[in-house]
């Protein structure tokens, strides 16, 4: 079984900028959900893809929005790159359409906004 | 919206030790789900535990155990004979049961370091 992997693993990006981040999703998993970690806090969702259609945003702005594929792969784009975007940012994957849906993480992609 | 609160920024267990992690949270809702996720330095989150909140008996994975009262809110972890591979950043995470997103809420988290 294939655990979930993502791409890049660190990024350096200048203000202003765009970017993508990629997720592979855990064999048999439909859902994926996208959190954002600044420095020394929890996770914070930004957002959650089950079966390619967006099914909940975390309070970020337009500015970051996203993709799931027919393989379940998923994609965050940030466009306009600000300072305060510099967090690791985390995937997780999971068998979404039942109350007891655990889900589990990729390693991150660790991204620095200069 | 939900909170969940973990005031112990930091802690130490001398190793073989037990360490007792503490978690709270507020909600309004009766059904839910409580997670502990463990982050190393390699950054990878890593799933500890979970608890059902309709189930009364407290989750236990191995050395890994959780005290679970609904009625005050609280969702407290136990490690015990620590090992140095416990040390790592630790989490609590709520999730409802209703709704579509289902998203996780995450604490500040508790650094644990475990001494040789």
């Amino acid at each position: 079984e294939t655990g979930v992997t993502q791409s890049p693993t660190h990024l350096i990006k200048t203000r202003g900028q765009q970017v993508t981040l990629r997720c592979s999703s855990q064999s048999g998993h439909n859902t994926v959900s996208w959190y954002q970690q600044a420095l020394g806090q929890g996770p914070q969702f930004i957002f959650q893809y089950y079966r390619e259609e967006e099914n909940g945003r975390g309070n970020f702005p337009p500015r970051f929005s996203g993709l799931q594929f027919p393989n379940y792969s998923s994609e965050l784009n940030v466009n306009a790159l600000e300072l305060d975007d510099s967090a690791l940012y985390l995937c997780a994957s999971s068998q979404g359409g039942t109350a007891k849906e655990t889900q589990y993480f990729g390693p991150g992609t660790r991204l620095l906004v200069l | 919206a939900q909170t969940v609160t973990q005031s112990q920024p930091e802690m130490s267990v001398q190793e073989a030790e037990t360490v007792t992690l503490s978690c709270t949270y507020d909600t309004s809702e009766s059904d839910y789900y409580l997670f502990w996720y463990k982050q190393p330095p390699s950054r990878q989150m890593i799933l500890v535990i979970r608890q059902e909140a309709y189930k009364q008996q407290n989750a236990t994975e191995n050395r890994f155990s959780v005290n679970f009262q609904k009625a005050a809110k609280s969702f407290s972890l136990k490690i015990s004979d620590s090992q140095l591979g416990d040390a790592a950043m630790y989490f609590c995470a709520y999730r409802s049961a209703s709704g579509s997103a289902r998203q996780l809420t995450f604490g500040s988290g508790t650094q644990l370091t475990v001494l040789p």
